[in-house]
């Protein structure tokens, strides 16, 4: 299977605790998303690289979330001292580009913070 | 301001009917793409179809077709022939190509289920 994938898939850790997610995405894409979804919204743009720069963050990054995309290939998600707010799907998406290329989706991973 | 608007939160429809699912955006740029993304229970954003700003025909992509107004901001998705499998929810996403943007704003998505 060559599309995005995301571990883990799901991720149950109590309030204060550190998590990381990883996105691999498909091989030959340079530019890769991670996205926020929350229950009946729609996925909320968090960052995005091109290779393994980070040009672009969202304001719902807070100084809490890093993510990293060393070598230019898989990507990690890192929060720190979880927050119950930080419930959600966290959905990982590559590109060959920008403009007309279609973001592909891996299938996510679901963060539980009790 | 919110730059996708999706104003049903559910549809229902029978199979082999069509059904067209509302999308409206909000932008300032000239330049700008529409997709749409299909969301089954299982979690993954399946890309459906693509429109770009300038293109002057509607895209098409197997049952899927946009019907896109641009004077009224709206890129409305056609799904013909519904099938039980097109169940899920359907999101409509713009990406403007002003500076470095290349993320996709959501809309809060539709909702389909198709009936026998």
């Amino acid at each position: 299977d060559t599309g995005v994938s995301q571990d883990p898939r799901h991720k149950i850790t109590k309030r204060g605790q550190n998590v990381t997610f990883r996105c691999d995405p498909i091989s030959e894409h340079n530019r890769l998303y991670w996205y926020r979804q929350t229950l009946g919204q729609g996925p909320e743009f968090l960052t995005y690289f091109q290779n393994e720069a980070q040009l672009e963050k969202s304001r719902l990054l807070s100084d809490r979330f890093s993510a990293e995309r060393p070598k230019g290939s898989f990507s990690t998600l890192e929060i720190q001292r979880t927050e119950q707010g930080d419930s959600a799907m966290y959905l990982c998406a590559s590109s060959l580009g920008g403009g007309t290329y279609e973001q592909y989706f891996g299938p996510g991973t679901r963060l539980t913070v009790t | 301001a919110q730059k996708i608007t999706q104003t049903q939160p559910g549809m229902f429809v029978q199979e082999k009917e069509a059904v067209t699912l509302d999308c409206t955006y909000d932008t300032s740029d000239q330049s700008y793409g529409l997709f749409w993304y299909k969301q089954p229970s299982s979690g993954e954003m399946i890309f459906l179809i693509y429109q770009g700003s300038y293109d002057e025909q509607n895209a098409t992509e197997g049952r899927y077709s946009l019907n896109f107004q641009k004077a009224r901001k709206s890129a409305n998705l056609v799904i013909s022939a519904s099938q039980l499998g097109d169940s899920a929810m359907y999101f409509c996403a713009m990406r403007e190509y002003t500076g470095t943007a290349s993320k996709l704003t959501f809309g809060t998505g539709t909702r389909l289920q198709v009936t026998l």
